[in-house]
This record gives C-alpha cells, structure tokens and sequence, in this order.
C-alpha cells in the first residue's frame, strides 16, 4: 500500500540544523510531488514547500527561503527537508505529504509526522 | 499570499445535526480556464495526520463518508456534514491550491453538544 515513512523525533539546540526524511514505498517515487508541511504544538498546519523527485525542482514559500533546503535520492524513493538556524518557533510536527503531478496540489497522502524540538 | 480565513473557530453540533463550516478566500481560487475551484478540506483527528476529504471544492476523495460535502466557488466555500457522527470529531482545515504558495485556513475544531 502506498506509505510515506518519516524517520525519527530530533532535539535540536537553537542555531543548528535539522535533516528530516520521508521514504515513498507503493507508488512511483517519481509522478508525484513532495510537500512538506509543520504543524506547531496546539496550531494549524503551515506549507514549507514542495519538490519534484523527478528533476529535483523546489518551490519554496518566501517565510522559508534561504533556511530550508529540500532534496530527493531517487535510488531509495526518499525525499528530505533540511532546515537550519533553528529557532525556538521551530518546534513543530513536520509532515511530509504528496500531490500528483499538474497542478493539483491537494495531498492524498501523508507521513505520520516528525516531531523536532529546538531547546537549550 | 492568499489568506484563508475559516468560521467559526470552534463547533458544537448535536449527534445527527448537521455540521456547517465556512471557509473564504482572499482572493479567487477559481480558475477560469478549467472552471475548476482550487480548494481542499482536510480533517485531523487527534494524534493522526491531516485526512483529504474533498478536492476541487467539491469532489469527495475515495472512501470518504457521503455525509461529507464541499460546496462553493470563487472565495466562499462551505463543508457540510450532514448527520453528525461521534467519530467525527476532529479540526477541520481548507486550503487553496490555486496560487503556487499553498495555504490553509486556521482550523475549525468540531465537538458533539
């Protein structure tokens, strides 16, 4: 069946980076989009940007440019979202989620979520 | 950005009622080429993912219950769900696809009176 599997809860010290994956099992890696998306403790959920796994083309809102870096292996159908100068409002759920290709970007699928805590 | 402003922020509805929330867009999602509405409504139970429940403003995803139903076009669009059952109970997100920066509304969250 059609799976997307985050790895594990981060802790993270302010200032560092974080690398989140989600590895697609059960449906071509490459006809879909990849978003990612954070939900911060007690809120509502906030698009960070999307990669196309065919090509490695990003889209990223403007809150995120130049912090947020996303990347594909498509050897092993994983995408990854890496964030850096971690702050103490980035501790969030991070979801990753996928679209097919077009423009339809409604997700059909999503992770499970990983938490990523920023404390000192 | 488009901003997607949801009414109310929090429901309760009696088992069996009907559910109305609300859903406004900054600006118009329809896309007049396709004539299509660039909207989606999400649900998210506690401790799981968001859930797709209707696309295109309109088009129920698969295996999803017909109580649920969007409705709507250009900046106004409603999810209906017409007898409330206790399982659904959760916050309820819309978002537009129609500009290349998504966005989701604030959430409603839905309780049984």
């Amino acid at each position: 069946q059609v799976q997307l599997v985050q790895s594990g809860a981060e802790v993270k010290n302010p200032g560092a980076s974080v690398k989140v994956s989600c590895k697609a099992s059960g449906y071509t890696f490459t006809s879909y989009y990849m978003h990612w998306v954070r939900q911060a403790p007690g809120q509502g959920l906030e698009w960070m940007g999307m990669i196309n796994p065919s090509d490695g083309g990003t889209n990223y809102p403007q809150k995120f440019q130049g912090r947020v870096s996303m990347t594909r292996d498509t050897s092993t159908s994983t995408v990854y979202m890496e964030l850096s100068s971690l702050r103490s409002e980035d501790t969030a759920l991070y979801y990753c989620a996928r679209t097919i290709y077009g423009d339809s970007y409604y997700m059909d699928v999503w992770g499970k979520g990983t938490t990523v805590i920023v404390s000192s | 950005d488009i901003v997607m402003t949801q009414s109310p922020d929090s429901l309760a509805v009696s088992l069996g009622e009907r559910a109305t929330i609300t859903c406004k867009s900054s600006q118009s999602v329809l896309y007049s080429s396709n004539n299509k509405n660039y909207l989606a409504w999400y649900q998210q139970k506690p401790g799981q993912p968001p859930k797709l429940l209707i696309y295109w403003a309109s088009t129920r995803e698969s295996g999803v219950p017909d109580r649920f139903s969007g409705s709507g076009s250009g900046t106004d669009f409603t999810l209906t769900i017409s007898s409330l059952q206790a399982e659904d109970v959760a916050v309820y997100y819309c978002q537009q696809y129609y500009s290349r920066a998504i966005t989701f509304g604030q959430g409603t969250r839905l309780e049984i009176k």
